[in-house]
């Protein structure tokens, strides 16, 4: 079975540009979440998408939003990029109930200058 | 809300040394519990789970206790290898499973 892929690896953007990583969910999982990494720090939570909407939204404003398509692959966008946006991202795909953890994927750095 | 307490790092160990990285968490119900490893310039892999009390996870000899009574899920390892070098997660989910919170990390370095 096929992991979750995310892309791209690395990305530098300019702030107040807008960015967009993708992630394709391992098969079998319907369920996609993104989380936020700085450096040296653990994941934050951002959001979860399930069925195409968003299902819990963590403390993050609403520059950051997301997409997923009918395939379980997602989206997630930031409009008007702030240096402190610079991170890890990672996807992380689950079935529903999660019952077999969640599968992360190896992330998209993203550097903000 | 739900949160995680991990021991601060870097713990450094010899080749063979036997490993504790504790972890507390606080949470309203009996949220499921992780381990997760992060090698360098990867994403994170899940190393272990545990879903109720007293349950114990384990995976490549690490090994994890859930433990209602005093919230810890401290991850052990009898011989720790250098390639076991890496960034340790402790991480809770509550039911329903609608986000993971983690703790900060631990990073250990084994050296030979």
């Amino acid at each position: 079975e096929t992991g979750v892929t995310q892309s791209p690896t690395h990305l530098i953007k300019t702030r107040g540009q807008q960015v967009t990583l993708r992630c394709s969910s391992q098969s079998g999982h319907n369920t996609v979440s993104w989380y936020q990494q700085a450096l040296g720090q653990g994941p934050q939570f951002i959001f979860q998408y399930y069925r195409e909407e968003e299902n819990g939204r963590g403390n993050f404003p609403p520059r950051f939003s997301g997409l997923q398509f009918p395939n379980y692959s997602s989206e997630l966008n930031v409009n008007a990029l702030e240096l402190d946006d610079s991170a890890l991202y990672l996807c992380a795909s689950s079935t529903r109930d999660a019952n077999y953890g969640y599968t992360f994927g190896s992330g998209t750095r993203l550097t903000v200058v | 809300g739900d949160s995680v307490t991990q021991m601060e790092g870097p713990v450094t160990l010899s080749e063979e040394a036997f490993l504790t990285i504790n972890c507390t968490y606080t949470a309203t119900g009996y949220p499921s519990l992780f381990w997760y490893v992060q090698y360098p310039g990867e994403g994170l892999q899940l190393l272990l789970k545990a879903t109720k009390a007293d349950d114990k996870g384990s995976n490549k000899g690490f090994e994890a206790t859930y433990r209602k009574e005093t919230t810890s899920f401290h991850l052990e390892k009898g011989s720790v290898q250098v390639s076991d070098s890496a960034v340790y997660f402790c991480a809770s989910a509550p039911g329903g499973y609608q986000k993971v919170t983690f703790g900060t990390g631990t990073k250990l370095q084994v050296i030979p």
